[in-house]
């Protein structure tokens, strides 16, 4: 099945511990973003990836680091994270520059106390 | 900047009308794609319907179809034969450009539908 799968899917944790949310596609897709959805402020981009090693900052950075050794995984770091971080997180994948499909994983909701 | 309004906060359907939710959008991009996403309370994205600005004909999905008017730059989504699985968030997002080729996709705030029996 054709699908783009996060881990964890909930977490709770404490300013400053370092976490790692992961992300995986199996469609072969070039493209794979990570977004941040919070109320009032809807869906923002946080980095984005074209391709192997190439990543690019998106709308909302700050705090984040995002690598891309593999095609299939696009891992979303939080060196220290503050409270601020709090949000619902979706990777999401598509099949290149021009797409007509965007498929967004599950969904992680983090909660830093 | 690209912008989408979803002007709807909440609509009401009754079970097997047909409904829609409105979406405009503006772009100075004469490529462009229009996506709309249902969000259910469990949280998950699911992909609807796209709709690309070349295309001559309007997106249609089983019993979603995309009333696309270009010139007035709406890409409203019409849910025909509305049923009780159909209450969630719905946003319009439209693809921007970003750098090294990639892009972004732009969310509207959404509209809440709920249907009712």
């Amino acid at each position: 099945e054709a699908q783009v799968t996060q881990n964890p899917r909930y977490l709770i944790t404490v300013t400053g511990k370092k976490l790692t949310v992961t992300c995986s596609q199996n469609m072969n897709h070039e493209y794979m973003s990570w977004y941040r959805q919070d109320p009032g402020l809807g869906l923002r981009q946080i980095y984005y990836s074209m391709n192997v090693e190439v990543t690019d900052k998106g709308d909302v950075p700050e705090g984040y680091k995002v690598s891309r050794k593999e095609k299939r995984n696009f891992p979303l770091i939080l060196e220290s994270p503050s409270p601020n971080q709090t949000s619902l997180y979706f990777c999401a994948s598509g099949p290149g520059q021009v797409s007509n499909e965007q498929f967004f994983g599950p969904g992680t909701r983090l909660t830093v106390l | 900047a690209q912008k989408i309004t979803q002007t709807q906060p909440g609509m009401f359907v009754q079970e097997k009308e047909a409904v829609t939710l409105d979406c405009t959008y503006d772009t100075s991009d004469p490529s462009y794609g229009l996506f709309w996403y249902k969000q259910p309370s469990s949280g998950e994205m699911i992909f609807l319907i796209y709709q690309g600005s070349y295309d001559q004909q309007n997106a249609t999905e089983g019993r979603y179809s995309l009333n696309f008017q270009k010139a007035r730059k709406s890409a409203n989504l019409v849910i025909s034969a509305s049923q009780l699985g159909d209450s969630a968030m719905y946003f319009c997002a439209m693809r921007e450009p970003r750098s090294n080729s990639g892009y972004a996709l732009n969310f509207g705030k959404g509209t809440s539908l709920l249907v009712t029996p």
